[in-house]
Order: structure tokens, then C-alpha cells, then sequence
């Protein structure tokens, strides 16, 4: 069975542009939450979506948004780069209940020059 | 607020040295503690889930315990295998925030041939 796929594994942007992360959960998940892993702060919980519907939101600027498309693939995209969103974006899939494991991907390295 | 603090930050084993980390929590309600595994340039690996205080898992050389404000990673005669970052993670048990995790900052572990 097939993990959380993500893609691209690293990219390289400049200050003002703005990216665009993907993943792909694990089938049958209909979960996808997205968290953000620096040195400084650890891992960050950034959104979660479940059948397309945004359920849980944290303490990131409006410049961070997602979306999840019908077949459970998500996306994150990050508006007018800040050198601080440098970092390790990590997208994790579950069932979606309450008690669920949330399994991640390998992450995109994201540098922002 | 949920908190997760883990201790130590570092820690420097000699093979077959069993020690001990630590995660203290602070939740509104307790519905899941979850530890995790992190290699280098890898996403977290899912490793253990407790629900209810006096819970405990094995998995080969590793053994988690949960109380009512924090939970042990007990780990028996280490090989440098088991060499990683160890990140622990509540879920609330209800809430706007119950399909996150709150993350500590891990400990990082270096087992020592």
C-alpha cells in the first residue's frame, strides 16, 4: 500500500513569489492536515480538510491556504514568500475520525532566497 | 492552550544503554498521545498511540507509558539504529482544535557503538 506521497520534495523560490505544495494521502484516507517543521519552532499544525471542507485552521497568516479536491489529493500554497517560510512542509493523511492515526509524507523542503 | 514539552532535548546513549524520555502535556481533555520517530530529510514515522492513563505499548526495544500529565519512552538496550529525533503529540479530545496534533520539539537521540 502506497504512503503520502508529496511533491516536490525541494524547492527554491525568492522573496514575493509564491508556491504551490501537493499530496497525494494514503487511499481510502480522507483526511489531509498540513504542518510546517522548523528548527526553531518544531512542527506546526498549519490546516486539516476532510471531504473537501476545511475543519480546522491554526495560527498562520492568510498567505498560507489549502484545498482538497474530490479525490482526497491535497493542496497548500504559500503567497508573497517571507524568508521565514523557509522550512520543512510535512502533509499527513488519516481516516479522518476522531481516533485516528495521521501517517506522514517525507516533506517539502522549502527555501525561500 | 495545548503545550507538549519534551525532555531531554539531547540525548547521548552507549549501545545497550536503556534510558528514558520524557513528554509533559498540558490538554483540555486527553483523547489521544502519540509518539512518532523522525530520520534525517524524512517525514515522522508513526510509532505508538495512547488513549487513557495506565496505557502502555511495546514495539521491539521501545515501551510507552501515559499518566494523567505525561507519558515515558522507555528504551531497552538501544542499538544505533534507534538513532533519531523521538517527537511526542497530543490530540485534544474535543474542540475546534480535535483532528490536530500538538507537537513537542522531539528529543534527539544518538546511540554510540
Amino acid at each position: 500500500k502506497a504512503g503520502v506521497t508529496q511533491t516536490p520534495r525541494y524547492l527554491i523560490k525568492t522573496r514575493g513569489q509564491q508556491v504551490t505544495l501537493s499530496c497525494s494521502p494514503i487511499s481510502g484516507h480522507r483526511s489531509v492536515s498540513w504542518y510546517q517543521q522548523t528548527p526553531g519552532q518544531g512542527l506546526q499544525f498549519l490546516f486539516e480538510y476532510f471531504s473537501e471542507t476545511q475543519r480546522n485552521k491554526g495560527n498562520f497568516p492568510g498567505r498560507f491556504s489549502g484545498r482538497q479536491f474530490s479525490n482526497s489529493r491535497s493542496e497548500m500554497n504559500v503567497s508573497t514568500l517571507e524568508l521565514g517560510d523557509s522550512a520543512l512542509y510535512l502533509c499527513a493523511s488519516s481516516f479522518g475520525g476522531k481516533k485516528n492515526i495521521q501517517y506522514f509524507g517525507a516533506g517539502t523542503r522549502l527555501s525561500v532566497l | 492552550e495545548d503545550q507538549v514539552t519534551q525532555s531531554p532535548e539531547a540525548l547521548r546513549l552507549q549501545e545497550g544503554e536503556s534510558s528514558s524520555l520524557n513528554c509533559s502535556y498540558t490538554v483540555s481533555g486527553l483523547r489521544g498521545l502519540f509518539w512518532y520517530r523522525q530520520d534525517p530529510g524524512k517525514g515522522p514515522e508513526f510509532l505508538f498511540t495512547l488513549y487513557s492513563a495506565g496505557e502502555e505499548k511495546e514495539k521491539e526495544r521501545l515501551k510507552a507509558t501515559l499518566t494523567k500529565k505525561e507519558s515515558f519512552l522507555h528504551i531497552t538496550a538501544p542499538k544505533p539504529e534507534d538513532s533519531a529525533t523521538y517527537l511526542c503529540a497530543v490530540q485534544p479530545l474535543s474542540g475546534a482544535g480535535s483532528y490536530q496534533l500538538t507537537f513537542g520539539k522531539g528529543t534527539k537521540l544518538s546511540v554510540i557503538p
